[in-house]
């Protein structure tokens, strides 16, 4: 099945720092990928949706210039945190659609920890 | 975008047959309702996905009643491993993959032994 590999899995940043993550559609083509956060035991917020060779669109209450979204290619987003605070730790997660039998293909994820 | 609502939580005993039932009361003419599972630290995972009537496949069986105002995900013989958050979503899969897609509260199943 379709694979979206999302990377990297964890990573700590000081406060003040920017931190970039990658994610991949692996075996097929992703004109259009969507950016959540998830916070301890609530549910997935979508953040954004990235569309290749344009910019993104961005949910209400989601800074952009915070949360920078790069759709370069069929196969890449990424999501870059800018100037990261303690209250952006979260767990980050892309999705893209494979097929419409498939429903949307998920990362496994990035844990983002500020300190 | 339909919302959809769900019981926040259940517990089942392992082996045991778990019905968990969505409500989409304004469910779009091309909608599709889908579900997925979720574990701790990781992405959702897709199950099942269906129109309308019943859709079955290795892993659940998904009703829709004719009004399709409603869902209900079945897994049969819940083991452990099924301890996950279950989401049911709503939308239109013919919309390109464009179609943005937002998640309710879940259902956090938990099995017991």
């Amino acid at each position: 099945g379709a694979v979206v590999s999302q990377h990297p899995s964890w990573v700590i940043c000081k406060s003040g720092t920017s931190v970039k993550i990658e994610c991949r559609s692996l075996d097929f083509q992703a004109t259009t990928m969507f950016w959540y956060r998830q916070f301890p035991k609530q549910s997935l917020m979508l953040m954004a949706t990235s569309n290749e060779g344009s910019k993104a669109t961005y949910e209400q209450g989601v800074e952009k210039d915070k949360f920078l979204i790069n759709h370069a290619s069929l196969t890449l987003s990424t999501l870059t945190v800018t100037s990261a605070h303690p209250e952006d730790s979260s767990f980050y997660i892309c999705s893209a659609m494979f097929g419409l039998d498939y429903g949307y293909t998920f990362g496994s994820g990035t844990r983002l920890t500020v300190v | 975008l339909a919302k959809t609502t769900q019981p926040i939580s259940m517990d089942s005993y392992e082996g045991q047959e778990v019905n968990i039932t969505c409500s989409h009361n304004n469910i779009a003419t091309n909608d599709y309702i889908t579900w997925y599972q979720q574990f701790p630290s990781q992405g959702p995972r897709f199950i099942i996905q269906g129109y309308k009537t019943k859709v079955t496949n290795e892993v659940a069986s998904l009703f829709i009643p004719a009004d399709r105002k409603s869902s209900t995900l079945s897994l049969p013989r819940v083991s452990l491993s099924d301890t996950a958050v279950y989401y049911c979503l709503v939308g239109d899969p013919n919309s390109g993959g464009y179609q943005k897609v937002t998640f309710g509260t879940g259902t956090k199943l938990q099995v017991i032994p």
